[in-house]
């Protein structure tokens, strides 16, 4: 399985940006999709994931309200959206599948480890 | 949910590593790990505490008690050089949690 993203994208604040993620090679619906940023020479930040067989999205709370994170089933394709941007959203932006699960009831998500990874889509933002 | 790593880890060739993880409880979560070159996208080492995905070394070995979780890398090489982090699942706010990294320096 891969994972191969969009290319590098460059701003303005308070604009938005969409990347995407097609994963190649390997059963899609099934499994969880994460998107996890890296600001430069900090650490990893999950965003948020999906698993595209249950169309509901999961996001931090950090982020709530400003990223969308949507799927495409006929081309495999995972996207994520950043709104109302600044420039300390100036990051890497990774996608990561992995195995996971949603329970309709609880309205809630549980996804195991990341093992495969895009790699990796720079979004600067600067005016 | 915090977990907390320390930053730095230095080691001398051929020798073992240990790279520790806390947080409240942690044993009661399943703790995965990835190594992250310069430059590079991270890879998954270790996951659900001790288990190694297809590919990485029988060096690389994990454990998981009571506060702390530990990646243990034996025969440390240049090529070890690398950030490592854990990461949980946060059941309770429903997402996933990174420690802060570790550099791993080969003297």
């Amino acid at each position: 399985v891969q994972l191969v993203q969009s290319g590098a994208d460059v701003k303005k604040p308070g604009s938005s940006v969409k990347v995407s993620c097609r994963t190649s090679g390997g059963t899609f619906n099934t499994y969880a999709i994460s998107w996890v940023r890296q600001a430069p020479g900090q650490g990893l930040e999950w965003m948020g994931g999906i698993i595209p067989v249950f169309h509901t999205p999961t996001y931090a709370q950090k982020f709530q309200g400003r990223v969308s994170i949507t799927t495409d089933e006929s081309t495999s394709t995972t996207y994520m959206e950043l709104n109302s941007l600044i420039s300390l959203d100036t990051a890497v932006y990774y996608c990561a599948r992995g195995g996971g699960d949603f329970d309709y009831v609880d309205n809630t998500a549980s996804y195991d480890a990341f093992d495969t990874w895009g790699q990796g889509t720079m979004v600067i933002v600067s005016s | 949910y915090v977990l907390t790593q320390p930053p730095s880890v230095s080691v001398a060739p051929g020798q073992t590593a240990r790279i520790t993880c806390g947080g409240n409880n942690l044993r009661s979560q399943s703790v995965h790990w990835y190594q992250q070159r310069p430059g590079q996208a991270p890879v998954l080492v270790v996951y659900d505490d001790s288990d190694r995905p297809s590919g990485i070394p029988e060096r690389f070995s994990g454990s998981n008690s009571e506060n702390t979780a530990t990646l243990t890398i034996s025969g440390v090489g240049a090529g070890d050089e690398a950030d490592y982090y854990c990461q949980v699942w946060d059941g309770t706010s429903d997402f996933a949690v990174f420690g802060g990294g570790t550099k791993l320096t080969v003297l």
